[in-house]
């Protein structure tokens, strides 16, 4: 069975530091996995996307991902976080069906 | 462009009551789904289309149903609400091919059932 686990409920960080959000991910086949961003009130905004190809993919607002297959991780990483990076980030997996897996989130509080 | 739209925004039953959240979407994407969202559970899918004519479970399917008789157009109907069904609803549209699979979300619909 498919699932995703994101293993920090919160994760803090200060404005200007490197930040990183944690997913582990299990399929059977190929996985595709995802990273959105979601503001307070809003739906789901797409960040970044690992399909095929390099293991680091970069996607909106400066965040990018690391796909670990040997850890099946999918890392969401940032260089510096800003105060507007707050909000909560979920990953998500898709194998062979049309059936997404997302984990229960991870709220990021950038401090000023 | 208006993307993926919802409505209602928020919405109030009885137990009991039935009712017919709306999801539409102007992207021409083959692929719709439907989730709920839990304080603690992330987002879980409750059904899914692949085209019109086309719906299949999800995670959590019961006591709610779908049908697709437009590309554009997937509602989801709640037959007979309970309060476990209280929860945020967001409707998600995609193209299903492999490269450009990315879902758009759409606003949301906060029910409550009392």
């Amino acid at each position: 069975a498919q699932s995703v686990a994101q293993p920090e409920d919160q994760v803090n960080v200060a404005e200007g530091n490197p930040l990183t959000v944690k997913c582990t991910y299990s399929v059977s086949g190929n996985p595709y996995l995802f990273w959105y961003v979601q503001y307070p009130n809003r739906g789901l905004q797409f960040l970044l996307k690992y399909i095929t190809g390099d293991n680091l993919v970069k996607g909106s607002y400066g965040f990018e991902a690391e796909f670990n297959k040997s850890q099946t991780s999918f890392h969401l990483k940032k260089p510096s976080a800003l105060v507007s990076d707050s909000a909560l980030y979920f990953c998500a997996v898709r194998s062979g069906t049309y059936k997404y897996i997302f984990g229960t989130g991870t709220r990021l509080k950038v401090l000023a | 462009n208006a993307g993926v739209t919802q409505t209602p925004k928020f919405q109030v039953l009885k137990t009991g009551q039935s009712m017919t959240l709306q999801c539409a979407q102007d992207m021409n994407h083959e692929y719709m789904s439907w989730y709920r969202q839990d304080p603690g559970m992330g987002l879980r899918l409750i059904h899914y289309s692949v085209g019109a004519g086309i719906t299949d479970q999800g995670e959590v399917p019961n006591g709610y149903n779908v049908s697709r008789s437009t590309t554009e157009d997937f509602p989801l109907r709640l037959l007979s609400a309970a309060p476990s069904q209280t929860s945020v609803y967001f409707c998600a549209s995609s193209w299903t091919s492999g490269e450009y699979n990315e879902q758009f979300f759409g606003p949301g619909t906060r029910l409550t059932v009392l």
